[in-house]
């Protein structure tokens, strides 16, 4: 596609719920991002793919937080028993990746999934 | 990972050049960039520099890079009302970029 698209942009959920996050990246691009940015923060970095592969997990908050990708392209990220503290603004973005490229890593972002848990 | 601080918050008048801090600990990272968060949107890249530059100039924007200081600064000139939005620094360390929490620029007539 154009751009880097999530759904849903809006999620109400309450605690204890499962919810699923979805990010399509811009075709071509080997890379897929999640962040986390929750009010008035900075971003938190979640998970990085290179292909269908997560060479980094480490940012997870917690085992209850999952992603997946296949096919190179579509990614989900599954927050498992919600709780108030998951409410943020959820991230994707997407680049070449930095294997593809000498120069920068550029990522581009969609406009996101806020998160509301009740 | 790298720490990457800004400033939080900034006003300017509109048509006064806005400069935007920011320091960073990875020495290593090879590329810095700049950001742009409009509200309710995801974030949009303004510009970036190579760490080999100490400068580059884009239109109404500056980036000033002292390495040494690991000092990052990134100049709007001639700054509207549309420039209002958070503006995020970044280093890169290998595959990721790490953020900074971002400074709002409130821009006023």
């Amino acid at each position: 596609g154009a751009g880097v698209s999530q759904s849903p942009s809006n999620k109400v959920t309450e605690k204890g719920k499962d919810v699923e996050l979805r990010c399509d990246p811009i075709s071509g691009h080997t890379a897929l991002y999640w962040y986390r940015q929750r009010l008035g923060q900075g971003l938190e970095f979640l998970i990085y793919f290179q292909g269908n592969s997560a060479p980094d997990k480490s940012g997870l908050p917690s085992d209850r937080f999952s992603a997946e990708r296949t096919g190179e392209s579509v990614s989900t990220l599954t927050i498992q028993r919600t709780q108030q503290e998951d409410s943020a603004v959820y991230l994707c973005a997407s680049s070449l990746g930095v294997v593809s490229l000498p120069g920068a890593n550029v990522l581009t972002f969609g406009a996101g999934s806020r998160l509301t848990v009740l | 990972g790298e720490d990457v601080e800004q400033s939080l918050f900034l006003s300017v008048r509109e048509g006064d050049s806005s400069v935007i801090n920011c320091t960073y600990t990875d020495s290593s990272s090879t590329y810095l960039y700049w950001y742009k968060q409009e509200p309710g949107a995801g974030l949009q890249l303004l510009t970036y520099i190579f760490s080999n530059m100490d400068m580059k100039q884009d239109q109404r924007l500056t980036v000033l890079l002292n390495k040494k200081d690991k000092h990052l600064s990134l100049r709007i000139a001639d700054t509207q009302t549309g420039d209002s939005a958070i503006y995020f620094c970044a280093g890169s360390s290998g595959y990721a970029l790490n953020f900074g929490k971002g400074t709002s620029l409130l821009v006023t007539p």
